[in-house]
């Protein structure tokens, strides 16, 4: 079945940097990569995805990149708020399940 | 739009009852539900697909009997974890994928689980 591996597991950074989580799959045949935020005990929300015929996707403060030959995609946050603290999960609709593969989460953590 | 509820929000049973629980698409139509299992601070865990008039299909590991799945229409699946244990205690959640398109799915707000 699909394999998705997610880095890294915790990842701090100053109001207002950079964040960037990064994510590998292994079936070859995966067309779809939707990234998720949950907060504790709600859930997940869908921020954006990408599909396996474009390389690069943006929305106001989030893009999201797929390199398909490496079989890896990348979230990037831009102009971090506190309000972006939250677990991040990558995933990805390989391997054979009708389902998504998720990653094992990020916990993005925004310093004021 | 694309509204999933799930029901109950939390409960609380005994060892060996049974517990059911209910994902429903308010605003669309699903023919395929998704049921995940989320430990605390864990990833979520695909268990089974959910079809719309045919037996659900199931992960590996996943035990069809333990967790009986009935998909009655085309807004409503249940997940029903039946003699309930300790270690069945999780946060399950549903997801749904409007018909008509083969990727985007949409969570419920899950439902917490604790046996006793």
């Amino acid at each position: 079945g699909e394999n998705v591996e997610q880095h890294p597991s915790t990842l701090s950074v100053q109001e207002g940097d950079s964040a960037v989580i990064k994510c590998t799959y292994s079936d070859s045949a995966s067309n779809y990569f939707p990234w998720y935020k949950q907060e504790l005990g709600k859930r997940p929300q869908l921020i954006i995805d990408i599909r396996s015929n474009v390389g690069e996707k943006k929305d106001q403060r989030i893009a999201v990149t797929l390199n398909k030959t490496a079989k890896h995609f990348s979230l990037h946050i831009t102009e971090t708020q506190p309000e972006d603290s939250a677990v991040y999960f990558c995933a990805a609709n390989g391997g054979g399940a009708d389902g998504l593969t998720f990653g094992k989460g990020t916990h993005l953590i925004i310093q004021p | 739009g694309a509204v999933v509820s799930q029901h109950p929000s939390r409960v609380i049973c005994k060892s060996g009852t049974s517990v059911k629980i209910e994902c429903r698409s308010l605003d669309f139509q699903a023919t395929t539900m998704f049921w995940y299992r989320q430990f605390p601070k864990k990833s979520l865990m695909l268990m089974a697909t959910s079809n719309e008039g045919s037996k659900a299909t199931y992960e590996q590991g996943v035990e069809k009997d333990k967790f009986l799945i009935n998909h009655a229409s085309l807004t409503l699946s249940t997940l029903t974890v039946t003699s309930a244990h300790p270690e069945d205690s999780s946060f399950y959640i549903c997801s749904a994928r409007p018909d008509g398109r083969w990727d985007t799915q949409y969570f419920g707000p899950g439902t917490r689980l604790t046996v006793l």
